[in-house]
């Protein structure tokens, strides 16, 4: 069964610095990944998502993810955080080629930023 | 509106009581999820229905836990006699049914918070 670490549980970054948040998963094949955003009290808003190709996706809101096959990672990146960005980073996994499925959850990133 | 729509948005209930959660999904998705978002266990998937059938219902913790759907589009999730640790946000999502092998994005409702005094 396929599995996603967020070894990041906070991280307060100060607005204008970049920002990496770290993923990885678990997974016997190359599988669909995907990082959402849940601010407060909202549903989940897809950020960006790899399927295929490219490695570096590039996404809403200005982050971008890099996957990276030989480190089991897709990393979220953003050159610069703004206050709005602070939220709940979940990164997950679909199976590949399994059409519609269940998605994997990592257990998330609170992002806090100080001004 | 037309995004996924859940309801009630909050939910108390005693210990031991029954509770119903909807879903609405986004019209023209066949494909709906049922996932539950707690403090320990973070988000986990529930159930996945297409049309009105369930293909997977590994995710259901225990037999307190069953779900319908009805004519393809709402979704009612029950829990029966209700436990403290049954306490936990309630997402549903839909998505659309492409083909077979495509896999098509899951937009999210905002939830149902359920809380077990």
């Amino acid at each position: 069964a396929q599995s996603v670490t967020q070894p990041d549980i906070h991280i307060t970054v100060s607005e204008g610095a970049s920002l990496e948040l770290r993923c990885n998963y678990s997974y016997g094949a190359t599988p669909y990944l995907f990082w959402y955003v849940q601010s407060p009290g909202q549903g989940l808003q897809l950020l960006l998502k790899y399927f295929s190709g490219d490695t570096l996706v590039q996404g809403i809101k200005g982050f971008e993810a890099e996957f990276k096959r030989s480190q089991s990672s897709f990393n979220l990146r953003k050159p610069s955080v703004h206050w709005s960005d602070a939220a709940e980073y979940f990164c997950a996994v679909a199976r590949a080629n399994f059409g519609n499925e269940k998605l994997t959850f990592g257990t998330g990133t609170r992002l806090t930023i100080i001004p | 509106g037309a995004g996924v729509s859940q309801s009630p948005s909050n939910k108390v209930t005693e210990k031991g009581k029954d509770v119903e959660l909807r879903c609405d999904p986004i019209s023209g998705h066949t494909a709906l999820y049922w996932y539950r978002q707690s403090l320990g266990q973070g988000l986990e998937f529930l159930i996945y229905f297409q049309g009105n059938s369930a293909p997977d219902k590994s995710g259901l913790p225990s037999d307190r836990f069953s779900a319908e759907r009805t004519g393809g589009s709402v979704s009612t999730l029950t829990i029966q006699r209700t436990q403290q640790e049954d306490s936990a946000v309630y997402l549903c999502a839909s998505s659309l049914v492409m083909g077979q092998g495509i896999y098509n994005e899951q937009f999210f409702g905002p939830g149902t918070r359920l809380t077990v005094l």
